[in-house]
């Protein structure tokens, strides 16, 4: 089965440091999100491309929030300087047409 | 504005009984409807989706109806199962983007 993969899985960090997270998404699919889930606030879209390029990233902090898709095989979300209200798990996922697919998650703690 | 949102945020159902998780949604415009399940530590697994434009649609052992009159969507999972424990999104998209519901945890009672 084709997977949607992110790293780093979990990450602690302190406060101010900056994190990446990266995402493989599905070979052939041409869309890429990147979404936040909180207790408090649900499923949120950050941002997606379409053919690697922006096309909303309205749900950004855009101060300290930055996505990129260097190539079709890369998609990386950094959070600079990173706050502890940032602490979430930040899903990728990737879609084609219809149906999309989420990775795994990378868990995110800032103390 | 949009919203996407679940009736009941718990469900506990015996193992073998038939569930269904209900959602209200108040975009309109909305082309397709989806319905994720999501286990404890994983991402949003894609069940089912339903065009707008239908009222049924069938999966293996999942049904999923779209009233639009009254804009309410719901998943049934028949001969509900252990595994079929976990938290269940509905989610509308607009052009793919998903925008998603409160989430029903769903507990199979053995």
């Amino acid at each position: 089965d084709a997977r949607v993969t992110q790293t780093p899985r979990h990450k602690v960090t302190e406060m101010g440091q900056e994190v990446t997270m990266r995402c493989q998404p599905i070979l052939g699919h041409n869309t890429v999100f990147w979404y936040r889930q909180t207790m408090m606030q649900g499923l949120e879209l950050l941002a997606y491309f379409r053919n690697r390029a922006p096309l909303d990233d309205s749900g950004m902090p855009k101060d300290r929030f930055s996505a990129e898709m260097p190539d079709a095989t890369l998609a990386t979300l950094k959070i600079q300087p990173s706050e502890p209200r940032d602490s979430a798990v930040y899903f990728c996922a990737s879609g084609l047409h219809r149906g999309t697919l989420f990775g795994p998650g990378t868990r995110l703690l800032v103390l | 504005g949009e919203s996407v949102g679940l009736h009941l945020p718990t469900l506990s159902v015996q193992e073998g009984d038939n569930s269904i998780i209900n959602c209200a949604y108040s975009n309109s415009a909305s082309d397709y409807f989806i319905w994720y399940k999501q286990e404890s530590g994983k991402g949003p697994q894609f069940i089912i989706d339903i065009r707008s434009n239908m009222d049924k649609r069938q999966g293996q052992r999942v049904t999923v109806l779209l009233n639009k009159t009254v804009k309410h969507l719901s998943l049934q999972i028949a001969a509900t199962q252990p595994g079929d424990s976990a938290v269940y999104f509905c989610a509308e998209t607009n052009d793919y983007k998903l925008s998603f519901g409160a989430g029903t945890t769903v507990t199979v009672r053995a």
